[in-house]
């Protein structure tokens, strides 16, 4: 199916362990985007990145990972996950028409760090 | 701490009434855009305004962009209880980050 798909929808997890988010796109977009959206702060910037093998940290990078070795593909992995990881996690990709291009978002990944 | 503030956090009103929202920003934008959250779902993208445009509409939204307040307003002409959703604005600067705002949650009331 045509768009932006993430997986899992939902996961739990224990302190320490090591989980990964999936985020696939089919426009072949460039720029793609982790966020993660608690309560009172909207959405905050994790990581993102303008292109296979380019990203760049957002404002809450520390504790997380990104890579990208294809243009679909931006997996999202906590190395040893915490409670104040929890959290519901959004991906999002834009278009390679300038700025001035809207972005797309996926579904969303409510993880639970216990 | 986050680029965007919106005001107010939350809003309720009746259906048929204009709701509007605001939006304030720290640094300089290339644009601003506005997306709508339904409960549990992920954002949809509503409107952009770029930094050179003061107003632009689109249906029964209208957004403005003040770039010396720095600040944005989103208005909702005729609401619907069907509007009722968490409203983000977000920031668009020369590094292609997109930063979001803490969003204003808009009951509509039938």
């Amino acid at each position: 199916d045509a768009g932006i798909t993430q997986s899992p929808r939902y996961k739990i997890t224990e302190t320490g362990r090591q989980v990964t988010l999936m985020c696939h796109q089919t426009w072949s977009h460039s720029y793609m985007f982790w966020y993660r959206q608690d309560l009172g702060h909207g959405l905050r910037l994790i990581y993102y990145s303008a292109a296979a093998d380019i990203t760049d940290k957002g404002e809450v990078p520390d504790g997380y990972v990104v890579s990208r070795s294809k243009t679909e593909n931006f997996p999202l992995t906590l190395e040893s996950a915490t409670r104040s990881q929890t959290s519901v996690y959004f991906c999002a990709s834009t278009g390679t028409g300038g700025k001035d291009t809207e972005a797309f978002f996926g579904q969303g990944t409510r993880l639970t760090v216990v | 701490s986050q680029q965007g503030e919106e005001d107010p956090q939350a809003l309720s009103i009746q259906e048929g009434e204009n709701a509007t929202m605001n939006c304030s920003y720290k640094t300089s934008i290339n644009n601003l855009q506005w997306y709508r959250q339904n409960s549990g779902r992920g954002l949809v993208h509503l409107i952009l305004i770029r930094s050179n445009e003061r107003e632009k509409h689109s249906g029964r939204l209208r957004v403005t962009l003040d770039t010396s307040k720095k600040s944005s307003s989103l208005l909702i002409t005729a609401s619907r209880a069907a509007d009722t959703a968490s409203y983000f604005c977000a920031t668009k600067d020369s590094s292609y980050k997109l930063i979001f705002g803490s969003g204003t949650r808009l009951l509509v009331r039938p």
